[in-house]
């Protein structure tokens, strides 16, 4: 099956800098991306996903690359703020037909120092 | 548009004993999702409906958890009996599986169940 490593676990930054957060996959049949974030009791909240037709995507201050070929993704997000601080998880799937659970990482702790 | 909900929010049970959770996918949603979440750990999947037929349960211990879909819309996951590492938050996600899949999952607030 699926397995998804992700790094670093756990990420300390200055506010307004940037963060990178890195994954890879070991399953070349997988073509959607996405990330979650998860506040401390929350539930994991999608904050953006990337498919494998597209190498990368941003929205505002957030954007996941992917390279099909090395089967790695990254989450980045730069200009950080203090409510940027949570856990992040990538996670990969075979959309469209039959079985397509996510695969999640381990997540990362991103720590945002004012 | 109305979330999933899930039910109930906390439980605590001894080991040995038997407890059961409720999720409400969002109404026209075909496919439902259980995960697993550990503390410190990201979810993992146990079972997916697709209406009310299971598609994958190989990541589901059959041998105490079982989880049924009756008229492919309210799900049912259930433990007995319970044991100490099944302490972990127990989330529900539902999709309609659009082809365009530009939203992904879903989640529900999750169940926090604690194994004594």
């Amino acid at each position: 099956g699926e397995n998804v490593e992700q790094h670093p676990s756990t990420l300390s930054v200055q506010e307004g800098d940037s963060a990178v957060i890195k994954c890879t996959y070991s399953d070349s049949a997988s073509n959607y991306f996405p990330w979650y974030k998860q506040e401390l009791g929350k539930r994991p909240q999608l904050i953006i996903d990337i498919r494998s037709n597209v190498g990368e995507k941003k929205d505002q201050r957030i954007a996941v690359t992917l390279n099909k070929t090395a089967k790695h993704f990254s989450l980045h997000i730069t200009e950080t703020q203090p409510e940027d601080s949570a856990v992040y998880f990538c996670a990969a799937s075979i959309p469209g037909g039959g079985a397509d659970g996510l695969t999640f990482g381990k997540g990362t702790h991103l720590i945002i120092q004012p | 548009e109305a979330g999933v909900a899930q039910s109930p929010r906390y439980k605590i049970i001894e080991k040995r004993q038997s407890v059961a959770f409720w999720c409400n996918p969002i109404s026209g949603h075909a496919t439902l999702y259980w995960y697993q979440q550990i503390l410190g750990q990201g979810p993992k999947l146990l079972i997916q409906f697709q209406n009310n037929g299971v598609v994958d349960d190989s990541q589901l211990p059959k041998d105490r958890f079982s989880a049924e879909r009756l008229k492919g819309v309210d799900s049912t996951l259930k433990i007995q009996p319970a044991k100490l590492e099944d302490s972990a938050v127990y989330l529900c996600a539902s999709s309609s599986r659009s082809a365009s899949r530009t939203y992904g999952y879903t989640f529900g607030s999750g169940t926090r169940l604690t194994v004594v």
